[in-house]
């Protein structure tokens, strides 16, 4: 099983900064890398999809990088709808699997 | 426009069964596997298993291997998750996401809105 890792478990930053999240894979995983955005009491949405494709309606400020086993989402500029707890996911290998979340504030 | 409804939740006692549905439309459901996905409170996600858009392959996370079963009736345009020998470990929001055709992940994103699973005596 590919076991996959984020830092740091939680980010606080102010309106306007830019934000950049980590995720790893024990092994590589190419790009089947995909970036979620939960909300509290909402389904997952997919954000990011193949390490750096923007899913249907995500704003440009919202990015995403890497290969391998080392990956990162990055937000240009934080606005308050972008507080969040935010999940990576492998589905290189089954058992696809996810990282245990950063939590995204605004400061 | 995709939609996935899920159903079945509720309390289950521990050892006993139960049984989710997922009734999808919008979309050519027989060209597409499907998956469950369970988020316990406060865990992380937990993609529980996968069924092939042709129904004959079945995938499951170790934690529910001989316990779970996925299945789909095309007819219906629904996928079920029968679970049986429930724990307070599966005690979660169960969510049904759409995949490909040759994978169950999807770049399009559809999810339901998910189905609350309490394990309780």
């Amino acid at each position: 099983e590919i076991m996959m890792t984020q830092s740091p478990p939680t980010v606080s930053a102010s309106l306007g900064e830019r934000v950049t999240l980590s995720c790893r894979a024990s092994q590589s995983i190419n790009s089947d890398l995909a970036w979620f955005q939960q909300k509290p009491g909402q389904a997952p949405r997919l954000l990011i999809y193949g390490a750096f494709t923007r899913a249907t309606g995500v704003p440009a400020r919202i990015s995403g990088g890497g290969s391998g086993t080392e990956f990162t989402l990055t937000i240009s500029s934080l606005q308050s709808e972008d507080s969040a707890l935010y999940h990576c996911l492998q589905y290189h290998n089954w058992p696809f699997t996810f990282g245990p979340g950063t939590k995204a504030d605004i400061k | 426009e995709v939609q996935l409804l899920e159903s079945g939740g509720g309390l289950a006692q521990p050892g006993g069964s139960l049984r989710l549905s997922c009734a999808a439309s919008g979309f050519t459901f027989s060209f597409h596997a499907m998956s469950w996905v369970r988020q316990a409170p406060g865990m992380e996600l937990e993609w529980v298993s996968v069924i092939s858009s042709s129904g004959l392959g079945t995938y499951y996370a170790d934690s529910v291997r001989g316990r779970f079963t996925i299945s789909r009736d095309d007819s219906k345009k629904t996928v079920f998750l029968h679970m049986s020998s429930l724990g307070a470990e599966d005690t979660a929001v169960y969510y049904c996401v759409k995949g490909e055709a040759s994978s169950g992940f999807s770049g399009s994103g559809d999810w339901g809105q998910g189905t609350r699973v309490t394990v309780s005596s």
